[in-house]
């Protein structure tokens, strides 16, 4: 079972590039999330979806942009990458109850030189 | 809005013993559920345990048991008989009660945890 599926694993980039992070579930959950983790602040969400084609900006979206063409992928990208996006970046997802828990994809490490 | 606070940084435990993790949260919301997630030095994120805020008892999973305190709005993790494995970074997340939808999780720091043998 693959679960959450995000790529890549690793990437650097030097400041104003682009690139976007892949985030894929097979789990058919409607709710899927960004959230990126930085050394003592735990995870903070940057953006989320409850279905495709409904999108919504969490704590820290600001420098990302997101969209939800279909159930399964969540794309987020990043427009002009900067130093402060320096993180590891998770995609989660859950068929969206209240009691589910999310499940995490493994990360991405991304490193803006 | 919603928070969750962490105070221990890092933990020290001996194996076999039993450590608690605390998290206190703050909301206004009546309905709300406390997570508890597992990172180990890997990175994955695994899910440990859930408390509604409706659910009378404490929640139990193996040997994870949640002490959840309402009125002190404090819901600490228990790790009994502490493995060698059970190292690794603990978060404890609130969900978002204004959503009826979806599961919006706010996260504390998160404690490290170090088992000694």
């Amino acid at each position: 079972n693959a679960g959450v599926t995000q790529t890549p694993k690793f990437q650097v980039l030097k400041t104003g590039q682009s690139m976007t992070l892949q985030c894929a579930q097979d789990m058919n959950h409607e709710y899927m999330s960004w959230y990126r983790q930085d050394p003592g602040m735990g995870l903070r969400l940057i953006h989320y979806s409850v279905g495709a084609g409904i999108t919504d900006q969490g704590e820290v979206p600001n420098g990302y942009n997101v969209s939800r063409s279909t159930t399964e992928d969540f794309p987020l990208r990043l427009l002009s990458a900067a130093p402060s996006q320096t993180s590891v970046y998770f995609c989660a997802s859950s068929r969206g109850r209240p009691n589910e828990k999310l499940f995490f994809g493994s990360g991405t490490q991304l490193s803006v030189l | 809005a919603q928070k969750i606070t962490q105070t221990q940084p890092g933990m020290f435990v001996q194996e076999k013993e039993a450590v608690t993790l605390d998290c206190t949260y703050d909301t206004s919301d009546p309905s709300y559920g406390l997570f508890w997630y597992k990172q180990p030095s890997s990175g994955e994120m695994i899910f440990l345990i859930y408390q509604g805020s409706y659910d009378q008892q404490n929640a139990t999973e193996g040997r994870y048991s949640l002490n959840f305190q309402k009125a002190r709005k404090s819901a600490n993790l228990v790790i009994s008989a502490s493995q060698l494995g059970d190292s690794a970074m603990y978060f404890c997340a609130m969900r978002d009660g204004h959503m009826e939808y979806g599961n919006k999780l706010v996260f504390g720091a998160g404690t490290i945890l170090r088992v000694k043998s």
